[in-house]
């Protein structure tokens, strides 16, 4: 069974800190990993990674894939209330055609303190 | 532009009436469409996906259904709701061509 897990599970900062949220994964034929911020309501997409050791970055957001020892991390630089959230990571499989069947981790509650 | 609508936003049900939430997608032509749901304990889980109308394939035993009458259109029904099925549901879709995209989810309260 597919299987991804987050830590930590809960985290609180400063405004302005650096904070490295992780996911480590056990999944048959693996094809993506996918990272997704929670805040009320819908999860919205941030990052697809497919392959090993290459950044994807979004302004102050910017996540890696490791392959080999099974782990992504999603680092956000200079944080500020408004990425106060649930983070969520998510894989797919390879199954055959385009069905993006996610198995999510429980997710990473940030909360960042002005 | 895509775009997912999923309602109602919010409902309170009693123990043993019926359900249906419905979700529709525009700006796209045969969809997959998912059905999940998050608990408490924050993690979501898959509960229905369908690849094309009338096809649905359940990922969980459970007392809900789901059905596919148009390309579009996914329900998410049950016959007598139960205290367990409180929960937020989730509506999601996706092609060959990007990732999963959400609605904006239904809060279900079973009372």
């Amino acid at each position: 069974e597919d299987k991804v897990v987050q830590s930590p599970l809960s985290l609180v900062v400063h405004e302005g800190d650096t904070v490295t949220l992780n996911c480590s994964y056990e999944v048959t034929n693996f094809r993506s990993l996918l990272w997704y911020k929670q805040e009320k309501k819908a999860p919205t997409f941030l990052f697809m990674l497919t392959s090993s050791g290459i950044e994807k970055k979004s302004g102050r957001l910017s996540s890696i894939l490791d392959k080999k020892e099974l782990f992504s991390i999603l680092n956000i630089t200079a944080t500020q209330t408004g990425d106060s959230a649930i983070y969520l990571c998510a894989l797919t499989r390879n199954s055959g055609g385009s069905n993006y069947k996610l198995t999510f981790g429980k997710g990473t509650l940030l909360t960042v303190n002005p | 532009s895509q775009t997912i609508h999923q309602w109602p936003a919010t409902l309170v049900q009693p123990v043993g009436s019926p359900l249906s939430l419905e979700c529709t997608v525009e700006g796209t032509s045969n969809p997959n469409l998912y059905w999940y749901r998050q608990a408490a304990g924050r993690g979501l889980q898959l509960l229905f996906y369908s690849v094309g109308i009338g096809q649905i394939s359940s990922e969980v035993p459970q007392n809900l259904s789901a059905s596919r009458p148009q390309d579009r259109q996914f329900i998410l029904s049950s016959k007598k709701l139960l205290l367990s099925d409180s929960g937020f549901y989730l509506c999601a879709w996706s092609d060959p061509y990007s990732p999963l995209h959400f609605g904006n989810g239904t809060r279900l309260t079973v009372t």
